[in-house]
């Protein structure tokens, strides 16, 4: 089963606006990750937040983390043609167990 | 190689038959990953290997599936007698491993297609 689910499912935006993706997971964490996937194949890295982290940035991405309501939020600013793309969070637990679970994703298109 | 890399890039293969993937991480990275994708859908985690220990197996759908790793080297996927549930993009990562899960490096998958 997916630890993460991510939410929406879908968002088109036009360009130029910020876009705003949650995932809400259901088991403690070390750290919370968040990926891009384009054209379904091979996934990339964006940004990584540790459970003792608030709030973290990374260029254009925003990335929040709320252990108590188990929810985090990424944010796009700006927006591109080249952001289109699913997005999905991961949570990693090194308490014995150190695979990184996925969500469901979110499929971002950006309208120019 | 810079990255991971996964063969082949697609497979079409008739129901009933066996396929191997494969994988080759990034030098020097202990863990290694394999995902399941089925179209539209998230990763499936199938199976973990990290260095020497024991893979964490708990995701493998079925004694259909086998993964194998050579140290910290080249793993293949194994499917046998495939069935058509069994099309899907498969995922490999690689990480540096061994103090919690860290970042991962895709490679690009295998897409694999039953007949």
């Amino acid at each position: 089963s997916q630890q993460g689910e991510e939410d929406p499912q879908a968002l088109s935006i036009q360009e130029g606006e910020n876009a705003t993706m949650n995932c809400s997971y259901k088991t403690s964490i070390n750290n919370l990750q968040w990926y891009r996937q384009n054209s379904g194949r091979g996934l990339v890295h964006l940004i990584l937040i540790r459970s003792n982290e608030r709030e973290k940035h990374s260029g254009r991405l925003r990335v929040t983390l709320d252990t108590s309501k188990k929810s985090s939020s990424l944010l796009i600013t700006a927006s591109r043609a080249a952001d289109t793309a699913s997005y999905f969070c991961a949570t990693g637990a090194n308490f014995g167990n150190e695979k990184l679970t996925f969500g469901t994703g979110t499929r971002l298109t950006i309208i120019p | 190689g810079a990255g991971v890399s996964q063969s082949p890039s697609n497979k079409v293969t008739e129901k009933g038959k066996d396929v191997e993937l494969r994988c080759d991480p990034i030098s020097g990275h202990t863990a290694l990953y394999w995902y399941r994708q089925r179209l539209g859908q998230g990763l499936e985690f199938l199976i973990y290997f990290q260095g020497n220990s024991a893979p964490d197996k708990s995701g493998l759908p079925s004694d259909r599936f086998s993964a194998e790793r050579t140290g910290e080297s080249v793993s293949t996927l194994t499917i046998q007698r495939t069935q058509q549930e069994d099309s899907a993009v498969y995922l490999c990562a690689s990480s540096f491993g061994g103090q919690g899960v860290e970042k991962l490096f895709f490679g690009s998958g295998t897409q694999l297609s039953v007949l």
